[in-house]
């Protein structure tokens, strides 16, 4: 299985400061088609998980163009240019590779 | 709007059945592979299943493979999970997400349901 492994895994922000989580998967997630199947889930407080990212890059329709995903290897990052209060809850980075999908610990985001 | 309603949860006893349904609407359901997401209470996500959209491939966990059968009907727009010989680590909420793709290429579960709770207690 891939392991998936997300840090840190709580990250008090400011207000209108940026914020950076990390995710590194066990093995590349890179697919013959020259995309990256890692996904960046957000689970607000008492929420079902909502998508944020997929292909390790691509916002999903309506997500704010404060959040961005990059990759480096099987190392991946989602950064979030300036934090809102809307923001808090917790972060999931999901390979989709293959089977079984596994998901990151979770980065608990709170406003300082 | 897609919807995604989660139902059939609830308290169970150890070594018993439960049935868990999804109803989809606001898409063509039949176009779309689906999952099973749960979560335990406090924990984080974990991947349960994923069926295809014509029922020709289905995935499973290791910690369910042999117990949870996932299965739907594309004329009722509905997703099933048929939970068997339940353990006290089946404890969790239960999502179901709909799986997008565009031209093969994947999009992420683009929704998900607002869960139900199944409790696996004496």
């Amino acid at each position: 299985d891939i392991v998936m492994t997300q840090s840190p895994l709580s990250l008090p922000v400011t207000p209108g400061e940026p914020a950076s989580i990390s995710c590194r998967s066990s093995q590349s997630l890179l697919r013959h088609t020259g995309y990256n199947y890692l996904d960046w889930y957000l689970q607000r407080p008492g929420q079902s998980p909502q998508l944020l990212i997929y292909l390790g890059s691509n916002r999903a329709s309506g997500v704010p163009d404060r959040f961005s995903g990059s990759v480096s290897g099987t190392y991946f990052t989602l950064k979030i240019s300036r934090v809102e209060a809307e923001d808090v809850g917790v972060y999931y980075c999901m390979q989709a590779l293959q089977t079984p999908y596994t998901f990151g610990q979770g980065t608990k985001l709170e406003i300082k | 709007e897609v919807q995604l309603v989660e139902s059939g949860g609830g308290l169970v006893k150890p070594g018993r059945s439960l049935r868990l349904s999804c109803a989809a609407s606001g898409f063509t359901f039949s176009s779309y592979s689906m999952n099973w997401v749960r979560q335990a209470p406090g924990k984080g996500l974990e991947w349960v299943s994923s069926l295809s959209s014509g029922s020709d491939y289905v995935y499973y966990a290791d910690s369910v493979k042999g117990r949870f059968i996932m299965s739907r009907d594309n004329a009722k727009n509905s997703l099933f999970l048929q939970m068997n010989s339940l353990r006290a680590e089946d404890t969790a909420v239960y999502y179901c997400t709909k799986y997008s793709e565009s031209l093969d290429l994947h999009q992420g579960n683009d929704h998900w349901g607002q869960g139900t709770l199944v409790t696996v207690s004496s």
